[in-house]
């Protein structure tokens, strides 16, 4: 069983339709990360969350540490967001981290 | 401005050659990491470092090497024991301790490809 579990592995989606991505996971952590790959490859990392909730423009990314669930949310989903995006944790003992296989997005103009 | 770097971005090499990775990183972070990404999987880790001149094996270390000289850098070979070195490879690096501690940063990866 991985540690890091990601919903849905692949999503399509009408441009402007608001869109959800989940992350649970097994293991406690100290922080949980959302990164993007895009198509040629390259990682960006869009938010580290420890608790609550952060924006950055049309991305939002809520964690409930209790639930063990993250969600990464985009509004107004426009063609340039497609990318697969990944959840990754970073252990509270150990220091290591754990990776989700990704949600790849595609956004249909 | 205070980041990690990977390069190159893309690299070619020939079946047998060993290939060196770079990872550099101007944060101060004591702990760096080397992940492998292979299609349809996760990110998996082939060795990490928390101090200088030392480091552990990850998941997938066959067949890849690695150093801690500095600090800064920590590099990764791809020998010509790895059987399937074809794959997207990942840097990370975070502190261990301190207020920051949760911190990390990622490289934008390597693609390599051995023909």
């Amino acid at each position: 069983k991985n540690e890091v579990e990601q919903s849905p592995q692949n999503l399509t989606a009408q441009e402007g339709e608001f869109i959800t991505i989940n992350c649970s996971y097994s293991v406690g952590i100290s922080a949980l990360h959302w990164l993007q790959q895009h198509p040629g490859g390259g990682i960006v990392s869009l938010f580290m969350l420890s608790s609550g909730k952060k924006k950055h423009g049309r991305l939002i990314a809520t964690i409930n540490i209790q639930e063990k669930h993250s969600s990464l949310h985009i509004t107004a989903s426009h063609p340039r967001d497609s990318a697969v995006y990944i959840c990754a944790v970073r252990r509270n003992t150990g220091n290591q981290f754990y990776f989700g296989t990704g949600t790849s997005l595609t956004v249909i103009p | 401005d205070g980041g990690i770097t990977q390069s190159p971005k893309y690299l070619f090499r020939k079946e047998g050659q060993n290939v060196t990775l770079s990872c550099e990183q101007n944060l101060n972070h004591d702990a760096m990491y080397w992940y492998r990404q292979d299609p349809g999987q996760g990110l998996r880790l082939i060795y990490y470092s928390q101090i200088v001149n030392d480091f552990q094996k990850g998941d997938i270390a066959e067949g890849y090497s690695v150093s801690r000289e500095k600090k800064e850098s920590f590099p990764l070979t791809v020998t010509s024991a790895q059987k399937n070195p074809t794959a997207f490879y990942l840097c990370a690096s975070s502190p261990l301790t301190g207020l920051m501690s949760t911190e990390a940063f990622f490289g934008q990866g390597t693609r390599l490809t051995v023909v």
